[in-house]
């Protein structure tokens, strides 16, 4: 089975703060997504990397950004948190074209 | 700017019953279509995929692809209580490193 490990699953920051989403995937795939969730507004992604210190922007990356320094980890990054930013945060990976696995998913609350 | 686009909700069906969800796409070159199911608090998980147009089906779950209509469906038969639920179709478009793009779901209530 795919397994992708967020390690943060509930958070809770101030605004401001300088966040980091941790996110392994143990399968060696290529591709990894960051996307969030918010009522209403389904998943939008946010960031994907289809290598190792490649990445490419989705449809919201402003006030984000990644790192992907190894092909099993893939980061996001708030560089200065705000109210806004509040949501739930879904890590995915993928092999080639074919589907995603997602991560459990963790949960931002900023104050 | 690629769009899915799922049937308004919230669908509520008996239980014993077929639900129907439907799902269009605006992009003509998309090549593999995806129904993810989510529960509240969960991550979503994979139910089905399609590649073809045509019918597949994996137990009481039927996919459903018309690439020339640009609609892809999701019939449940025989509808239990568990499967209230988000479902969100997904769609992908051509190459190994294409994005995945979401519809908003849509909820599904089955009434014991």
């Amino acid at each position: 089975d795919v397994k992708v490990t967020q390690s943060s699953r509930y958070l809770v920051k101030r605004t401001g703060e300088k966040v980091f989403l941790e996110c392994v995937q143990d399968m060696d795939h290529e591709n990894m997504f960051w996307y969030r969730q918010d009522p209403g507004l389904g998943l939008r992604l946010i960031y994907f990397s289809y290598d190792v210190k490649m990445k490419e922007k989705g449809d919201i990356p402003e006030g984000y950004s990644v790192s992907r320094e190894k092909k099993e980890r893939f980061s996001l990054i708030l560089e200065s948190a705000s109210t806004n930013q509040t949501s739930m945060y879904l890590c995915a990976s993928r092999s080639g074209g074919n589907t995603i696995y997602f991560g459990e998913g963790s949960w931002l609350t900023v104050v | 700017q690629k769009e899915v686009e799922q049937n308004s909700g919230p669908l509520s069906v008996p239980e014993g019953a077929i639900a129907s969800l439907n799902c269009t796409y605006s992009d003509r070159g998309s090549q593999s279509f995806f129904w993810y199911r989510q529960y509240s608090g969960k991550s979503p998980e994979l139910i089905m995929f399609i590649y073809s147009n045509g019918d597949k089906e994996d137990g009481r779950f039927t996919a459903q692809l018309n690439k020339a209509s640009q609609y892809v469906s999701l019939l449940i038969r025989d509808s239990q209580p568990s499967d209230s639920a988000t479902y969100l179709c997904a769609v992908n478009g051509a190459g190994a490193n294409s994005k995945l793009t979401f519809g908003k779901g849509i909820t599904l209530s089955v009434r014991p």
